[in-house]
């Protein structure tokens, strides 16, 4: 099946820097990608859907120029985090599409990336 | 607003026994409803969709119900065992959003032996 892939698994950073995420579909291409977020105990919420080279469109309350996403091929998507902080801390998960049809059973994800801000 | 809904934050069941997990929506814009699994600190898993034409799918072990006018949908699982035990998702789509899914809560589900 349809592999995607997150680096780190998991990060530790102090508060005021940058962490960038990597999502990458490894067996297919990805015209979109997503981002989401999960605290504790409850629900992914998405951040923003990403279209290979086009600008990302982000969900209502996140912050673009705190989460910057690139989309720079069909199999790679980043997240920075930038300037960040306690609150920043969070379970964040990727998924891939693969092709452009309207069912979204064709969405992957990624393990997620666990992110603490000291 | 939470359009996606979960109402039971975690489910016991013994081996063997049927597994029902529910969900309910408010956007009547849904059409398309998926339900994963998901083990902690890892992503989730597809287990099973539904299409709003429909009212029933079944794949193997695993039913997923789809009642439109009460807004609400129901996984089954029978029978149940011990490797089911994970917390499980609802999401929900809507055609020509790109492929957006909306996830409820998460209902924790245990199976016991």
């Amino acid at each position: 099946g349809a592999v995607v892939s997150q680096h780190p698994s998991w990060v530790i950073c102090k508060s005021g820097t940058s962490v960038k995420i990597e999502c990458r579909s490894l067996d297919f291409q990805a015209t979109t990608m997503f981002w989401y977020r999960q605290f504790p105990k409850q629900s992914l919420m998405l951040m923003a859907t990403s279209n290979e080279g086009s600008k990302a469109t982000y969900e209502q309350g996140v912050e673009k120029d705190k989460f910057l996403i690139n989309h720079a091929s069909l199999t790679l998507s980043t997240l920075t985090v930038t300037s960040a902080h306690p609150e920043d801390s969070s379970f964040y998960i990727c998924s891939a599409r693969e092709g452009r049809g309207a069912v979204p059973d064709t969405q992957y994800f990624g393990p997620g990336t666990r992110l603490t801000v000291l | 607003d939470q359009q996606v809904k979960q109402n039971s934050p975690s489910l016991s069941v013994q081996e063997g026994r049927i597994s029902i997990l529910n969900c309910d929506y408010t956007n009547s814009m849904f059409d398309y409803f998926l339900w994963y699994k998901k083990y902690p600190a890892e992503g989730p898993t597809f287990l099973i969709s539904i299409s709003s034409i429909k009212d029933k799918n079944e794949d193997g072990r695993f039913t997923v119900f789809l009642n439109k006018s009460a807004k609400h949908l129901s996984l089954h699982i029978v029978p149940s065992q011990p490797g089911d035990s994970a917390v499980y998702f609802c999401a929900a789509s809507s055609s020509g959003n790109t492929g957006k899914l909306i996830f409820g809560q998460g209902t924790t589900l245990q199976v016991k032996p």
